[in-house]
């Protein structure tokens, strides 16, 4: 079974900051898609950015990165020029497409503050 | 264009008692998962619904069941409560389940047992 594990339950930058936020996976699979959501203080989750595993370029969406190390099986998330609205849970999630969408494993969170 | 929606939004039960948490997909979205994020422990998966059929179910007890409407909405039911199910519920759908898609998510049920 797939485990994810974010070893920061909580994080705090300065805005304008930069933070990252740390992620680690097992899984004896070699093709799987991880994700990071976002949980702000109102609940509903989105989708920041998404990774393929068989993709070796990291992903980018605006002031979000990641760091994809396949190998060592770490996904952390790079937060640039930090708001207040990032403010927020993190979450990282990991998914086994087999032949399709099938259900997210998620960590356990990190929970993000931005100081003004 | 309408996102997930749940209901009811906040839920009190006392032990023993059964509950009924509602999901409405987004329009055209046919596969609904339903999670359980209690305290401290993430986001645990529940149930996946898919045309109206189980796909798969998380590791929880058979008190935890639900179902697919042919409109695509969902239920999901909890019997005999328990303390520890206190926790938020949340829905999430997405396209058809032969493809990877983004899961969107409700904003979720959260249900306390006294």
């Amino acid at each position: 079974a797939q485990t994810v594990t974010q070893s920061q339950p909580e994080m705090s930058v300065q805005e304008a900051e930069t933070v990252t936020l740390s992620c680690t996976y097992d899984t004896s699979e070699s093709n799987y898609y991880l994700f990071w959501y976002k949980q702000p203080p109102s609940r509903q989750m989105i989708l920041v950015i998404r990774q393929e595993a068989y993709k070796q370029q990291n992903a980018t969406e605006n002031r979000f990165s990641v760091n994809f190390q396949k190998a060592a099986k770490s996904f952390s998330l790079k937060i640039s020029d930090s708001q207040l609205g990032d403010t927020a849970m993190y979450f990282c999630a990991f998914m086994n497409p087999l032949s399709g969408n099938t259900p997210l494993v998620f960590g356990k969170g990190t929970r993000l503050s931005v100081i003004a | 264009e309408a996102g997930v929606t749940q209901s009811p939004t906040h839920l009190i039960k006392t032990r023993g008692q059964q509950v009924t948490l509602r999901c409405s997909p987004i329009s055209g979205h046919t596969s609904v998962y339903w999670y359980q994020q209690a305290l401290g422990l993430g986001l645990q998966f529940l149930l996946w619904y898919d045309e109206g059929e189980e796909r798969n179910r998380g590791n929880f007890p058979p008190r935890f069941s639900g179902r697919q409407f042919p409109n695509y909405s969902s239920e999901l039911n909890v019997n005999a409560l328990e303390l520890e199910d206190s926790a938020l519920y949340l829905c999430a759908s997405s396209l058809a389940r032969d493809r990877v898609d983004e899961q969107y998510f409700g904003p979720g049920t959260r249900l306390t047992v006294t």
